[in-house]
Formats: C-alpha cells, sequence, structure tokens
C-alpha cells in the first residue's frame, strides 16, 4: 500500500519567514491533495496537483509535484499568522476505481509567531 | 453554494450505544467518502458510496459499522456497540465525478467533521 511521509512533523516560525512543507511517498504520486486544517474543524483545500513538475500558487502559498512523480512540496512565503494549523497531503490511490479514496500523511503542524 | 455538511458537530455517546452521523454532500455531488481521523493517527478512508450504492468499504471495520447513503437524504454512518476506541473525528468528503476526477481536475471538498467522544 502506499505511503506518505511528511517533513518536517511540526514547524514554529515567526511571521514574515518563508518555510516549506514536504510530502514523500513511496510510489509514484497519480495526483496530490494539499489541504489546511484548524485544531477541531474541517480540512480547507489548497492545492491539488497531477502532473509532474507542475507548480500552483494561491496567495501566499505554492505547492509543486516533482518530476518523478514521488514528491510534493509546499511553499509559504512570507507567512502569517492566519496560515498557522496542520498541513495535510493526500494522495490518489494508484489503481483504484476513484480518485476521492486518498492516503493521507501524517500532517505537518505550523506555528506561526507573531 | 453550502459545502459538505455534517451534522452533528459533536457527539456523545456511552459505551454500548449506537451512534449516528449524517453528511449531506455538496449540491450536485453525488459521490461522498467517509473518512476518521483517531487520535494520534493520521486521516483513513473507511468508505466509498454513490447514491444507493457502496463502492468500496475496504476501509470499514468488519463490525458494528455500517454506512448508507440513500436515493433521497443524507449519508449516513452508522456506529452501532460504540466502544471507547471508536472516539474520533468523523469527515465526510463529497465530489461530482469519480474516475473522471484526475481529467477534469475534480476537487474533493471535506465537511467540517463529528466529533464522536465515547464515554
Amino acid at each position: 500500500s502506499q505511503e506518505l511521509e511528511q517533513s518536517p512533523q511540526s514547524l514554529i516560525v515567526q511571521e514574515g519567514k518563508n518555510l516549506t512543507i514536504n510530502c514523500t511517498s513511496s510510489k509514484t504520486l497519480y495526483g496530490l491533495y494539499w489541504y489546511k486544517q484548524k485544531y477541531g474543524e474541517g480540512l480547507i483545500f489548497l492545492m491539488m496537483l497531477q502532473k509532474g513538475g507542475e507548480e500552483k500558487s494561491h496567495e501566499k502559498i505554492t505547492a509543486k509535484l516533482d518530476e518523478k512523480k514521488q514528491q510534493s512540496s509546499l511553499h509559504i512565503t512570507a507567512s502569517q499568522p492566519s496560515h498557522a494549523g496542520i498541513y495535510l497531503c493526500g494522495a490518489i490511490n494508484a489503481g483504484g476505481t476513484s480518485y476521492g479514496k486518498l492516503t493521507f500523511g501524517q500532517g505537518t503542524i505550523l506555528t506561526v509567531h507573531p | 453554494n453550502a459545502g459538505v455538511m455534517q451534522n452533528p458537530r459533536h457527539l456523545v455517546r456511552r459505551r454500548g450505544q449506537e451512534a449516528r452521523l449524517r453528511c449531506s454532500p455538496m449540491k450536485g455531488h453525488s459521490h461522498v467518502y467517509w473518512y476518521r481521523q483517531l487520535p494520534e493517527e493520521g486521516l483513513k478512508f473507511m468508505v466509498y458510496l454513490q447514491k444507493e450504492n457502496i463502492i468500496d468499504e475496504s476501509g470499514m471495520p468488519k463490525e458494528r459499522f455500517s454506512a448508507e447513503f440513500p436515493k433521497e437524504g443524507p449519508s449516513i454512518l452508522r456506529i452501532q456497540q460504540v466502544v471507547r476506541g471508536d472516539s474520533a473525528a468523523y469527515f465526510c468528503a463529497s465530489s461530482r465525478t469519480s474516475t473522471g476526477g484526475l481529467a477534469t481536475n475534480e476537487k474533493l471538498f471535506f465537511g467540517s467533521g463529528t466529533q464522536l467522544s465515547v464515554l
């Protein structure tokens, strides 16, 4: 079965700093979602990546799927306290019949100090 | 356009009782997925349903758990004779399509979850 490993597990940064979160898969990624979760709340969709080398941006968040399609990175530029939360990557299972059946990483807890 | 709606947000049950969790997908979505997030564990897939059909229940515990998505009304995740180990956050997600998702860049939207606490 596919496994996703996120690093780091937790991250504390000062407001205004840039940061990167990585998501590494044990198998080829056929598609990858990035979500943000506030404690005790649901998952907020950030981005979906499919093609090797694909890069997408939304406001100050950029995500990329590497060419070999086994790793994705999420980069936040000039972080703000509003970026704090748990970032989750979710992979579409290869060969599955549904792209909604995802395997998730353990999550990265981001804290941004004002 | 309302998102994925789950209720209740919080549910407290005593051991041995039944828990019913509801999920109304986004308008126009006919595919529903249930996930469970146990303390100290990641989010795990449980079951995938379309209207009136269970498509994939490979992540469902073999006993006490069942799910349905009737022609009318919300999807229901039912847990019979709950035990303390069932305490978790249960999330529902919905999508408009399934296998066509990769080609159409479909998004998978999640609800706010139901936090189940078993006393």
